[in-house]
């Protein structure tokens, strides 16, 4: 069964911090793997697409990378904001149907002002 | 990106009733998703909405339960049957596009509450 894992689960930090959340996979075969943020009730939104071929993707202040080897990626966020608090998902695409995702758990994150 | 209106928003039913929910993208696409969010716990695939032919159901969800329509490429309904509190989740649609085809993107979820 392909299990993808997030660590932490909860984590908090003042205002302008860096930060890292973590993903990892038990199956090694890396598909697309996508980040997604949701706020409180609300749907998903689409932070950062890597692609299989890729190792990394950028926006603005989100850095995405992805180790196959390892079968790990990172979400790093600079100088965070309150805005950015939210649960922070990873999801990596099934073997075979690369637009079926599998979810981790989600980190929480609190930006504390 | 694909724009995808969910409705509805939210609900709170009664226990034994059905109750469906639309998903309509704003362009045509071939697959859409449905995934169910149990409170504290992350997304689960549903089924894929086939246009023109049954649902493809994931194990443990069953047609009779998660009835799908998709009679267009732009619109698809899941019907939540019999409901019971343990049904009592976020439901959300979703599909590919983009320039690759490949980013996922998600409406903005149906919140479901069963007492």
């Amino acid at each position: 069964k392909q299990e993808v894992t997030q660590i932490p689960a909860a984590l908090s930090v003042p205002e302008g911090e860096n930060l890292v959340l973590n993903c990892s996979f038990t199956d090694s075969a890396i598909y697309n793997l996508q980040w997604f943020r949701q706020d409180p009730g609300k749907g998903l939104t689409s932070l950062l697409l890597i692609q299989s071929s890729q190792r990394e993707q950028t926006s603005g202040r989100l850095n995405a990378s992805l180790d196959k080897s390892s079968g790990r990626s990172t979400l790093y966020i600079a100088a965070s904001q309150p805005g950015d608090s939210a649960t922070y998902l990873c999801s990596k695409g099934r073997g075979g149907a690369t637009n079926k995702l599998i979810f981790g758990t989600g980190t929480l994150l609190a930006v504390q002002p | 990106s694909a724009v995808i209106s969910q409705k509805p928003s939210r609900d709170i039913c009664q226990r034994g009733t059905s109750l469906t929910i639309q998903c309509q993208v704003d362009s045509q696409v071939t697959m859409m998703f449905w995934y169910r969010q149990q409170p504290g716990q992350s997304l689960t695939l549903i089924a894929t909405a086939n246009q023109g032919s049954e649902a493809t159901y994931e194990s443990g969800f069953v047609i009779d339960k998660f009835p799908i329509s998709r009679p267009n490429l732009t619109f698809s309904t899941l019907t939540v049957s019999n409901m019971s509190p343990e049904d009592s989740s976020i439901y959300l649609c979703s599909t590919p596009t983009g320039s690759s085809g490949n980013t996922i993107y998600f409406g903005e979820g149906s919140w479901l509450t069963v007492v």
